[in-house]
């Protein structure tokens, strides 16, 4: 089976740094995605990394280590507007078939206070 | 472009009554997702749709949970009869292809069973 860890609630001051953690277990990884959900709100795509390293998109930074199944996800410059749930989701699947799927982690509820 | 467009956005029934949700994928989109989030939970996947083909139905419960993707563009989730640990919120989402990395999700439907 698969499984993945992350805290469950983090709380940071506005304008500070947050690295929400997550680690993986699975078979048939292909990549680790990150979403962001406001309360009553869709998930929204915010990063995929399929290889080791740092991918940086904006004030969002989120980094893979396929030998520690682990990976994070850094804000930076928080803004109150940052206030929401953030899931790490393992990628797996059949590269053959062109066929995958995402299993998500049960979510990390984030709380940017003034 | 629109986004994925899910109705109704609130549902409330009785035990033992029958449900159904509507699901309209972006445009182009030929690989479709029906998700169901519990409470404080990440989505976890119900059925998977490659144009009108259900691909993987694996983790849908079978003897109350239908679902159909006519023409390979609309879908709809159907649960009879509806059970009090049914409650959640039933996410749609789509990407163009099956092996893009990126789901665009809907609003959700919250469903409410008394």
């Amino acid at each position: 089976g698969q499984s993945l860890e992350q805290p469950s609630e983090v709380t940071a001051v506005e304008g500070a740094i947050v690295q929400i953690n997550c680690t993986y277990q699975t078979s048939g990884f292909y990549g680790l995605s990150w979403y962001q959900q406001h309360d009553g709100g869709a998930p929204t795509f915010l990063s995929y990394n399929a290889l080791d390293g740092l991918e940086e998109t904006g004030r969002f930074s989120s980094f893979l280590s396929r030998s520690d199944s682990y990976g994070y996800l850094l804000l930076q410059e928080l803004q109150m507007k940052d206030s929401a749930s953030y899931f790490c989701a393992v990628r797996m699947g059949n590269s053959g078939a062109g066929s995958y799927q995402l299993t998500f982690g049960k979510g990390t509820k984030l709380s940017v206070i003034p | 472009e629109a986004g994925v467009v899910q109705s109704p956005r609130y549902k409330i029934i009785e035990k033992k009554q029958p449900v159904a949700f509507w699901c309209n994928p972006i445009s182009g989109h030929n690989t479709l997702y029906w998700y169901r989030q519990n409470l404080g939970q990440g989505p976890e996947l119900l059925i998977r749709y490659e144009n009108e083909e259900a691909v993987d139905d694996s983790q849908l419960p079978k003897d109350r949970f239908s679902a159909e993707r006519l023409k390979g563009v609309d879908s709809t989730l159907k649960i009879q009869p509806a059970e009090l640990g049914d409650s959640a919120v039933y996410l749609c989402a789509s990407s163009p292809t099956p092996a893009a990395y990126e789901q665009y999700f809907g609003p959700g439907t919250r469903l409410t069973v008394t």
